[in-house]
């Protein structure tokens, strides 16, 4: 599996957007990005992932360079409740070979 | 939407007993469950993969005899930590997923030797 870069941590104020970046320059063709964040002493929760389009759900956005060496996660509008550590993996598709290997993550710290 | 489920959310053991914790994928049917371990301040390690049917496959550095791993169905594993110790205490994390959706994680097991 591809490894990936994150900031260590950031800030972030209540309301404005949350702009995380995360950089995967060894990614495969088909290799997938995902982001995932875990609140203290829970288990991580699955945020989004992409290919190689832009994707956006109910909770964020992710865009993902042309040359797909990096991706942003967008929370548009970030909460107190968004407070956690954000995840960015990289991993093939299948379960069965797309074991999911945590880096450090970010810690994002919404304040108010 | 998937849901995974661990059990017990935490756990008190003595030196040298076994605990038993248990990963279920509750609205679908898992061919391949993943169990993490996660120190304070530290992200998650994978441990192993868990197979359906078949032996369980792990990392380098986890002992196999320490962390025993039991996939009797496509909704249950098992992960048992045999004679723990102090520093066997942790956060155990497992995840499943039905193809082709994402991975999914139970809330955790915190395990506490005493």
């Amino acid at each position: 599996d591809a490894k990936t870069t994150q900031p260590t941590s950031m800030d972030c104020a209540e309301g404005r957007a949350a702009n995380l970046p995360c950089n995967h320059s060894t990614i495969s063709g088909n290799e997938y990005v995902y982001w995932y964040r875990q609140i203290h002493s829970q288990g991580p929760q699955y945020i989004i992932h992409g290919l190689k389009n832009n994707e956006t759900n109910e909770m964020a956005s992710l865009i993902i360079t042309e040359d797909r060496k990096s991706s942003t996660l967008i929370l548009p509008h970030a909460t107190l409740r968004d407070t956690a550590v954000y995840y960015c993996i990289v991993r093939f598709l299948s379960s069965n070979t797309g074991k999911l290997i945590f880096g450090q993550g970010t810690t994002l710290q919404v304040k108010p | 939407g998937a849901v995974v489920s661990q059990h017990p959310s935490w756990v008190i053991c003595k030196s040298g007993t076994s605990v038993k914790i248990e990963c279920r994928s509750l609205d679908f049917q898992a061919t391949t469950m993943f169990w993490y371990r996660q120190f304070p301040k530290q992200s998650l390690m994978l441990m192993a993969t868990s197979n359906e049917g078949s032996k369980a496959t792990y990392e380098q550095g986890v002992e196999k005899d320490k962390f025993l791993i039991n996939h009797a169905s496509l909704t249950l594993s098992t992960l048992t930590v045999t004679s723990a110790h102090p520093e066997d205490s942790s956060f155990y994390i497992c995840s499943a997923s039905r193809d082709p959706s994402p991975l999914h994680f139970g809330n955790g097991t915190r395990l506490t030797v005493t």
